[in-house]
């Protein structure tokens, strides 16, 4: 258990489909992360939010749309996604500040399969 | 634009030997280096961060070391076990990202 909490853990979606990832964590961290990892590929960071505020966007497609509403909680929702979509989406936390960041938490995953 | 690989890909290894992991990166300019294990279809776990001011950290068998300059860190994992079997993943993070390797895959067989 690494404090950071992702939900659901496997998610099977139709391309027309909407739905959303959960992330949540309680462990006073200002940053949170989303990731993706897909087989045989390093880790791709996707979204970055700070103090509430997104601050990175890696050319990600608008049909993944991140939502930070707390420190505590982050989003990604998911529209007409495809195939090449699937993929492990990871969530992590860290504290931010001075240019530089302490140790990362991740989530245990959520498991995307796009049909 | 930070770049790291991770060397070997995968190593398969006796239970008890030591065995060194190794990373790379090309832009020196790092806050700190941090080494997470994954085991298959789940999350990672972090198991040491070095700052860029130090050189080396340690936690119980494991001991990671880190050579800014050169762009270089080795994790050292000592009298290895076989629970040690995992993926190990380097992540230097630079401002406000984190780049990760590919990984090493690492078997210690009983």
């Amino acid at each position: 258990e690494t404090g950071v909490t992702q939900t659901p853990r496997h998610l099977v979606m139709g391309m027309t489909n909407k739905k959303s990832l959960k992330c949540e964590q309680h462990l006073g961290h200002n940053a949170m992360y989303w990731y993706k990892q897909s087989a045989k590929k390093p880790l791709e960071l996707m979204f970055v939010y700070s103090l509430e505020e997104r601050v990175e966007n890696n050319s990600v497609p608008s049909r993944f749309s991140p939502e930070c509403p707390n420190s505590s909680h982050l989003f990604l929702h998911l529209h007409t996604l495809q195939p090449e979509d699937s993929a492990l989406y990871l969530c992590a936390s860290s504290r931010f500040g001075q240019g530089a960041s302490t140790e990362a938490f991740f989530g245990q995953g959520t498991r995307l399969t796009v049909v | 634009k930070q770049e790291v690989t991770q060397i070997p890909a995968a190593l398969s290894v006796p239970e008890g030997e030591n065995l060194v992991l190794n990373c790379s990166f090309t832009d020196s300019a790092i806050y700190n280096l941090q080494w997470f294990r994954q085991d298959p279809g789940k999350g990672l776990t972090s198991l040491l961060l070095i700052q860029s001011s130090q050189r080396e950290q340690t936690s119980g068998r494991l001991n990671a070391s880190l050579d800014k300059s050169s762009g270089r860190s080795t994790l050292y994992i000592a009298a290895s076990q076989p629970g040690d079997s995992a993926t190990y993943l380097c992540a230097p993070e630079g401002y406000q990202k984190v780049t990760f390797g590919i990984g090493t895959k690492l078997q210690v067989i009983p």
